[in-house]
């Protein structure tokens, strides 16, 4: 079975730092999709970033990008200059084959930024 | 173009009712996902449905059912509930791509409370 592991339970960052999430995963499976959701305090999970397995180059979004390290097994999110309105909890999440649209989340990272 | 939807936002029930959660899906999406998140998780994926069908289930027992319609909106239904069923509720919709993987637009959850 897959699984996500997010070990910083919490971070804090200066404003306009830059800031990295850590994520590592695990799956025997060589197809695979990676998923970086933000979810701030009203609930709702918003979608940040999205690495396939066999992409080659790393995923970037504006100031996100994704730092992936197949051999490894991460897939580390990256937020440049980050913003006050960056704090939020961030999740990782992978999903396993095609055609099956089953996330499995890690635990989680609660980022605050500081003014 | 709409969002996912949700209702209610927050529900209060006791041990032993019955409650049925509904999601409306965006706009043009036939698949929609289930999931639970209890406090200071992330959430667990319930099951999923693909043009009515339960296209994919996770670890959750009988009890945990659901419907999609016609109109790809859909309800999650929970028989007997137990204290440990209180957490937010998130629906999930997408258009299932065969070969590929996209993203999943979540709604802002419903909370649930049993007493």
């Amino acid at each position: 079975a897959q699984k996500i592991t997010q070990t910083q339970p919490g971070m804090f960052v200066q404003e306009k730092e830059a800031v990295t999430l850590d994520c590592t995963y695990d799956t025997s499976d060589p197809s695979y999709g990676l998923f970086w959701y933000k979810q701030p305090s009203s609930g709702e999970m918003i979608f940040l970033i999205y690495q396939g397995s066999y992409d080659q180059q790393n995923a970037t979004e504006g100031r996100y990008s994704l730092n992936f390290q197949k051999a490894r097994k991460s897939a580390n999110l990256v937020i440049s200059a980050s913003q006050l309105g960056d704090s939020a909890m961030y999740f990782c999440a992978i999903q396993i084959g095609f055609g099956n649209e089953k996330l499995t989340f890690g635990t989680g990272t609660r980022l605050t930024i500081i003014p | 173009e709409t969002g996912v939807t949700q209702s209610p936002t927050h529900l209060i029930k006791t041990r032993g009712q019955q409650v049925t959660l509904r999601c409306s899906s965006q706009s043009g999406h036939n698949t929609v996902s289930w999931y639970q998140q209890a406090l200071g998780q992330g959430p667990q994926f319930i099951f999923q449905y693909y043009r009515e069908e339960e296209n994919g289930r996770g670890n959750f027992p009988p009890r945990f059912s659901g419907l999609q319609f016609p109109n790809y909106s859909s309800e999650l239904n929970v028989n007997a509930l137990e204290l440990d069923d209180s957490a937010l509720y998130l629906c999930a919709s997408s258009s299932l791509l065969v070969g590929g993987y996209n993203e999943q637009f979540f709604g802002p959850g419903t909370r649930l409370t049993v007493l």
